[in-house]
């Protein structure tokens, strides 16, 4: 299996300010037939399903506001907020779907300080 | 626009087989991939299984073969039945789906349902 190891497991950062969570994969999830990493993140808040984010390490889902950016390659990605709002507080998981089984990182707190 | 709703029982015995559906609508049941993913209260997601084009299943093997997915077209539905259930089977469980841009993510999700396995 495929460990995702998400850093750090909580932060709290002002609101306006940059948010970065890091994410490493215990193997690559680069497919090179494409040259595409099979990464995504995913935002969860208190009481709700989850919601992707960013797709292909790099790729916002349509009307993802445009202060979410994924970055990375080969077994290390981050997640950048790049201007902290008061609705993004909230669980972050990234997640490989590289192969199966498919995994999730353990969840990233991110609070308001 | 997708929408997928969980439905089924909310408290299951232990050692019982937990049954639930979701119903897709806006999107053809025969295309992308499928998925159960739960969480258990206050934890991570964990991935259960998929199924791909109506037919092609692939399951997460620390369920140890207890879990089983499958199609209902005529409805556009799929379910996830998960056998000799125990209190470590308590979650909520989401169904969701994937769509063109990228067949493997989870694109449409339910609201999720609460499965509580008690006696």
């Amino acid at each position: 299996d495929i460990v995702m190891t998400q850093s750090p497991d909580s932060l709290a950062v002002s609101l306006g300010e940059r948010a970065t969570i890091n994410c490493r994969s215990s193997q690559s999830v680069l497919q090179s037939s494409n040259n595409r990493h099979y990464l995504a993140w995913y935002q969860q808040i208190p009481g709700q399903p989850p919601k992707l984010l960013i797709y292909w390490a790099s790729t916002r889902e349509s009307g993802v506001p445009d202060r979410f950016s994924g970055s990375g390659s080969g077994t290390d990605f981050t997640l950048t907020i790049s201007s902290l709002q008061a609705e993004d507080v909230a669980v972050y998981y990234c997640h490989q779907y590289y192969s199966t089984p498919w995994t999730f990182g353990q969840g990233t707190k991110v609070e308001i300080k | 626009q997708v929408q997928l709703q969980e439905s089924g029982p909310g408290l299951v015995k232990p050692s019982e087989t937990l049954s639930l559906t979701c119903t897709v609508s806006g999107g053809s049941i025969n295309t992308y991939h499928w998925t159960w993913i739960r969480q258990p209260p206050g934890k991570g997601l964990e991935w259960i299984g998929y199924i791909y084009n109506g037919v092609i299943t692939n399951y997460n093997p620390s369920l140890k073969s207890r879990a089983t997915i499958s199609v209902d077209t005529s409805e556009n539905q799929f379910s996830l039945k998960l056998s000799s259930v125990t209190a470590a089977d308590t979650a909520v469980y989401y169904c969701a789906g994937g769509s063109g841009a990228c067949y493997e993510c989870f694109h449409h999700w339910g609201q999720g349902t609460l499965v509580t396995v008690s006696s």
